[in-house]
């Protein structure tokens, strides 16, 4: 079992349309990332969150440390949104951790005009 | 400020052949981080350098991959004898610190032929 699950793998959607991705982790962690992959493209940093709730535009990511759970939140999705989603975490500070990051599979996320 | 450079984007090498992967950290970064995405797969962790040091490599293959990342210069992954299964997109990320955000590279597309 990985350590951080995605789901779902795949979400197609409409225009406007709200859309909820979530992630599940199964170790400790320091922080949990939000990454967008464009096709063939870099990796962006969406969010790095250790608790609560952040907001950036049309975007929030929520994180609930006790149940292991985060989610990514767009409002008003667009087509430019469509892209992969990736959530990873950044376990616990060990002597050789440092940043490194244990991702999820990762969500397509397809918005269709 | 520049992001995270890596070159070149994209790399073809034959059978056997080395590739030479760099990666530019930002600017006032240390740590180093490479990483591993397959065809239709998630990203892996590789390597965690600091700079003259590695870190941490369990993620490395034990054979023809080797990384460094000294005083002076790039970071650079090394890979011997590329074989096809070694076609993947390399991301390289940097952050200043320990458990601080990680700032991603373009990546490169290796394909091996």
């Amino acid at each position: 079992k990985n350590e951080v699950e995605q789901s779902p793998q795949n979400l197609t959607a409409q225009e406007g349309e709200f859309i909820t991705i979530n992630c599940s982790y199964s170790v400790g962690i320091s922080a949990l990332h939000w990454l967008q992959q464009h096709p063939g493209g870099g990796i962006v940093s969406l969010f790095m969150l250790s608790s609560g709730k952040k907001k950036h535009g049309r975007l929030i990511a929520t994180i609930n440390i006790q149940e292991k759970h985060s989610s990514l939140h767009i409002t008003a999705s667009h087509p430019r949104d469509s892209a992969v989603y990736i959530c990873a975490v950044t376990p616990h500070p060990r002597e050789t951790s440092g940043s490194r990051l244990t991702f999820g599979e990762g969500t397509q996320l397809t918005v269709n005009p | 400020n520049a992001g995270v450079m890596q070159n070149p984007r994209h790399l073809v090498r034959r059978r056997g052949q080395e590739a030479r992967l760099r990666c530019s950290p930002m600017k006032g970064h240390s740590h180093v981080y490479w990483y591993r995405q397959l065809p239709e797969e998630g990203l892996k962790f590789m390597v965690y350098l600091q700079k003259e040091n590695i870190i941490d490599e369990s993620g490395m293959p034990k054979e023809r991959f080797s990384a460094e990342f000294p005083k002076e210069g790039p970071s650079i992954l090394r890979i011997q004898q590329v074989v096809r299964g070694d076609s993947a997109a390399y991301f390289c990320a940097s952050s200043p610190s320990v458990n601080t955000e990680a700032f991603f590279g373009q990546g490169t597309r290796l394909t091996v032929v």
